[in-house]
């Protein structure tokens, strides 16, 4: 495909289910990136991986959220126990990372609704 | 570590005028500056960078910023909006080393009424 592609586009669980969201970056594509985006406030940082490694997870809020890329290229971010306050959208973004002036392409988003 | 503040949540204008969306930063470091916008239902896309050199930096569709290191700002303008410029604007910085993520202000959401 032509962008990051993000799937599902919504997903609505039960507080304590756990849920996967996946993340399909632009080929060839070293760099890939987890934002969280609440109702109101710009993206946080999540996860960021170069290649098949997470490089920084600084991000990730507690254990119950994990992010994995086993082949370098498609990754999944998993969230176990779901609560409500884990409800907002979930953004994947990759680039070439070879350094700053290398652009940043972000998919739509997962919109993640726990009732 | 970083943080950006954007001092404005909404911003409703007239078709045509001008426009400035004001961001402004604190790092204990140096930083790389961006402004992205979000058009409704499509993901965040890259209007501008500041890396380093002349600091006023020109973007996409007419927009333009100008980093003022003094006074830590990068404030986005364009000199005449369109209905299409509706969207929600986000400030970003992100340290010259060490870690690579963005760290981004709350947003502007630009209004354009015609």
């Amino acid at each position: 495909g032509a962008g990051v592609s993000q799937t599902p586009s919504n997903k609505v669980t039960e507080k304590g289910k756990y849920v996967e969201l996946r993340c399909d970056p632009i080929s060839g594509h070293t760099a890939l990136y987890w934002y969280r985006q609440s109702l109101g406030q710009g993206p946080e940082f999540l996860i960021y991986f170069q290649g098949t490694g997470a490089a920084d997870d600084s991000g990730l809020p507690n254990d119950r959220f994990f992010a994995v890329r086993p082949e370098g290229s498609v990754s999944t971010l998993k969230i176990q126990r779901t609560e409500r306050g884990d409800s907002a959208v979930y953004l994947c973004a990759s680039s070439l990372d070879r350094g700053p002036e290398e652009k940043l392409f972000f998919g739509s988003g997962t919109q993640l609704s726990v009732l | 570590a970083q943080s950006v503040t954007q001092l404005d949540s909404q911003v409703p204008v007239f078709e045509e005028a001008p426009v400035e969306l004001r961001c402004n930063y604190s790092s204990s470091v140096s930083v790389y500056l961006f402004w992205y916008v979000q058009y409704p239902n499509q993901g965040l896309q890259l209007l501008l960078k500041y890396l380093s050199g002349s600091t006023l930096v020109k973007g996409i569709n007419g927009f333009e910023a100008e980093f003022n290191k003094s006074q830590t700002s990068f404030h986005l303008r364009k000199p005449s909006v369109h209905i299409s410029d509706t969207a929600e604007y986000f400030c970003a910085v992100r340290g010259i080393q060490g870690a690579q993520k963005l760290v981004f202000g709350q947003g502007t959401r630009l209004t354009i009424n015609p």
